[in-house]
């Protein structure tokens, strides 16, 4: 049962920025946020992850507002390979809180 | 990153009969590890968790003398899938976790088709 709600699909032009939401309204204070994706038949891919503050690396941003109910993953110029289905998953720091539960996603396309 | 491996990549067997699947972390000692299971058009659904040297957790309605999951070194865990059946083909893919990290890294699946 996953505690996120995300878009079913989005579509994105080569080049342009990729913003994909994800609501979590009922995140708690010790949640993390977490961006996985999925190329087609292929292992999920850590993405980024945050708690409160905004979060950049190498492959993307995360926004996340400042009442931590939603978020946002932005891939700053979208290619082609960025084609895949993107999970946004809230998950406690640690202990028995170790699992991932990955919802139904957003299947992001990326258009020439 | 850290790198986990599966192998094998593809396998098809006839019903009745069991196949092994192995996860393997190359480059860290995996404390930790999942197993999932992802029909197709579906999400993951986490199947169990076993950490080194313990019996898996296994998630309600897995069968755990279905699914045998060892975990028995800390860059080794095998899921055997026993009395396979066509219901049970399906896309396995195994994650790992170092202890004390908060990533865990995924492999690249196992399809796997009972006819």
């Amino acid at each position: 049962d996953a505690k996120t709600t995300q878009p079913p699909s989005m579509d994105c032009a080569e080049g342009r920025a990729a913003n994909l939401p994800c609501n979590h309204s009922t995140i708690s204070g010790n949640e993390y946020v977490y961006w996985y994706r999925q190329i087609h038949s292929q292992g999920p891919q850590y993405i980024i992850h945050g708690l409160k503050n905004n979060e950049t690396n190498e492959m993307a941003s995360l926004i996340i507002t400042e009442d931590r109910k939603s978020s946002t993953l932005i891939l700053p110029h979208a290619t082609l390979r960025d084609t895949a289905v993107y999970y946004c998953i809230v998950k406690g720091a640690g202990g028995g809180s170790e699992k991932l539960v990955f919802g139904k996603g957003t299947k992001l396309t990326v258009n020439p | 990153g850290a790198v986990v491996s599966q192998h094998p990549s593809r396998v098809i067997c006839k019903s009745g009969t069991s196949v092994k699947i192995e996860c393997r972390s190359l480059d860290f000692q995996a404390t930790t590890m999942f197993w999932y299971r992802q029909f197709p058009k579906k999400s993951l659904m986490l199947m169990a968790t076993s950490n080194e040297g313990s019996k898996a957790t296994y998630e309600q309605g897995v069968e755990k003398d279905k699914f045998l999951i060892n975990h028995a070194s800390l860059t080794l865990s095998t899921l055997t899938v026993t009395s396979a059946h066509p219901e049970d083909s399906s896309f396995y893919i195994c994650s790992a976790k170092e202890g004390g990290s908060y990533e865990q890294y995924f492999g690249p699946g196992t399809r796997l088709t009972v006819t």
